[in-house]
């Protein structure tokens, strides 16, 4: 079936310091990746995706590759600021033809220091 | 900024008792879903909505939770009767069919 893996948290960082977060997935097909990142106490946003083997999403200084090869899109950040502290949620849609069915790994928290 | 909207923010309950929750998602979006969150976890899809119609209640707990969208905009999800593993966030997100889920803040339930 479809699944998506991600590391443990918490991972605690210091400000400017680099950031991965990894995601492996299983799924049927070639499905579309995303990165949604959920800030305490509000709901899910959609940080970037990634619809075909070897697209890279961006945004907010966030990178992402979709690696078909090793069934990976790990989330990558040059330099972190304490205002990225939040939850971060891999997921892939499972539906044929782009039909929006999300499955969600568990979370890893972020904590950013000073 | 349009937002998913969703109430109550926070919800405590007793076993046994009935709990409703309402969303109201981005005016236009004819998709809406109902996600089920416990700590620790992502989100699981219970049910999606396109319009009025139920198009996937696959893993919705249909012996106690029920969901309408009587006029294809807001929606409720109750639970009847509430257990304590039922105890979680319920997420709503909308979207345009095929496109980005918009998420709304979410209600948590805390059954004792």
């Amino acid at each position: 079936g479809n699944s998506v893996t991600q590391m443990e948290g918490p991972v605690t960082l210091s400000e400017e310091a680099f950031l991965t977060i990894n995601c492996t997935y299983t799924a049927t097909g070639y499905p579309s990746l995303f990165w949604y990142v959920q800030y305490p106490g509000e709901g899910l946003q959609l940080l970037l995706k990634a619809t075909k083997a070897d697209d890279k999403g961006s945004n907010k200084g966030f990178e992402a590759t979709y690696r078909k090869e090793t069934t990976s899109f790990h989330l990558e950040k040059g330099s972190v600021q304490v205002s990225d502290s939040a939850v971060y949620f891999c997921a892939l849609d499972r539906s044929a033809g782009g039909g929006n069915k999300l499955t969600f790994g568990t979370g890893t928290q972020l904590k950013v220091e000073l | 900024e349009a937002e998913v909207a969703q109430s109550p923010r926070y919800k405590i309950t007793e076993k046994s008792q009935a709990v409703a929750f309402w969303c109201d998602p981005i005016s236009g979006h004819a998709t809406l879903y109902w996600y089920r969150q416990i700590l620790g976890q992502g989100p699981e899809l219970l049910v999606q909505f396109q319009d009025e119609s139920v198009v996937d209640d696959s893993q919705l707990p249909k012996d106690r939770f029920s969901a309408e969208r009587l006029k294809g905009v807001d929606s409720t999800l109750k639970i009847q009767p509430a257990e304590l593993g039922d105890s979680a966030m319920y997420l709503c997100a909308s979207s345009h069919p095929k496109n980005e889920q918009y998420f709304g803040p979410g209600t948590r339930l805390t059954v004792t």
